[in-house]
């Protein structure tokens, strides 16, 4: 696609309930990055896809995260048993690669979650 | 760990002035300098990549400069108008591949 596509763009749920965010990125782009937005707050790391590699978990706050990929494509990061402390925004980026230093970073337009 | 910071945190100037918005990071050994910009509500727009052997990039009214040895990135907005008020963050990118970001300067201008 032109760009990284999110979905959906606002998802409200009720604590304890589970949810799953897209991310679609750039065509071609073999990273894929997570990150977590709160209000007022900075950009968290999440999870990073490299290609077929093993993807690196290290930010995922707690075992209720988790994120698959599969090969170069869409992206799912699901979120069980859902607590109020998830209401944030949740940013997806894409690059051409992660390993290589010319890889510009292009994000989606995110998806905000709120947890009542 | 990486630590990136952002001076200032806020920035409200009147229309036409000229800006500089600053990135300092602790460790050097980076491989590129992305500066972005946030409108509410919004995801981030990329603005200007710097890579770690460039000293500096330019795009319309905007510079952006780095001195990997110094930890330092500067982000130059030239004839501040209107339209530039947004959050604007900046993200390292060094040996975990995984970019760490500011926590932004969030500015206004005002007519």
């Amino acid at each position: 696609g032109a760009g990284v596509s999110q979905s959906p763009s606002n998802k409200v749920t009720e604590k304890g309930k589970d949810v799953e965010l897209r991310c679609d990125p750039i065509s071609g782009h073999t990273a894929l990055y997570w990150y977590r937005q709160r209000l007022g707050q900075g950009l968290e790391f999440l999870i990073y896809f490299q290609g077929n590699s093993a993807p690196d978990k290290s930010g995922l706050p707690s075992d209720r995260f988790s994120a698959e990929r599969t090969g170069e494509s869409v992206s799912t990061l699901t979120i069980q048993r859902t607590q109020q402390e998830d209401s944030a925004v949740y940013l997806c980026a894409s690059s051409s690669s992660g390993t290589d230093y010319t890889g510009e970073l292009f994000f989606g337009e995110g998806s905000r979650l709120t947890v009542l | 760990k990486q630590e990136v910071t952002q001076i200032p945190a806020a920035l409200s100037v009147p229309e036409g002035e000229n800006l500089v918005l600053n990135c300092s990071f602790t460790d050097s050994a980076i491989y590129n300098l992305q500066w972005f910009r946030q409108d509410p509500g919004k995801g981030l727009t990329s603005l200007l990549l710097i890579q770690s052997s460039q000293r500096e990039q330019t795009s319309g009214r905007l510079n952006a400069s780095l001195d990997k040895s110094s930890g330092r990135s500067t982000l130059y907005i030239a004839a501040s108008q209107p339209g530039d008020s947004a959050t604007y963050l900046c993200a390292v990118k060094g040996g975990s591949y995984i970019p760490t970001f500011g926590r932004g300067t969030s500015l206004i201008v005002h007519p």
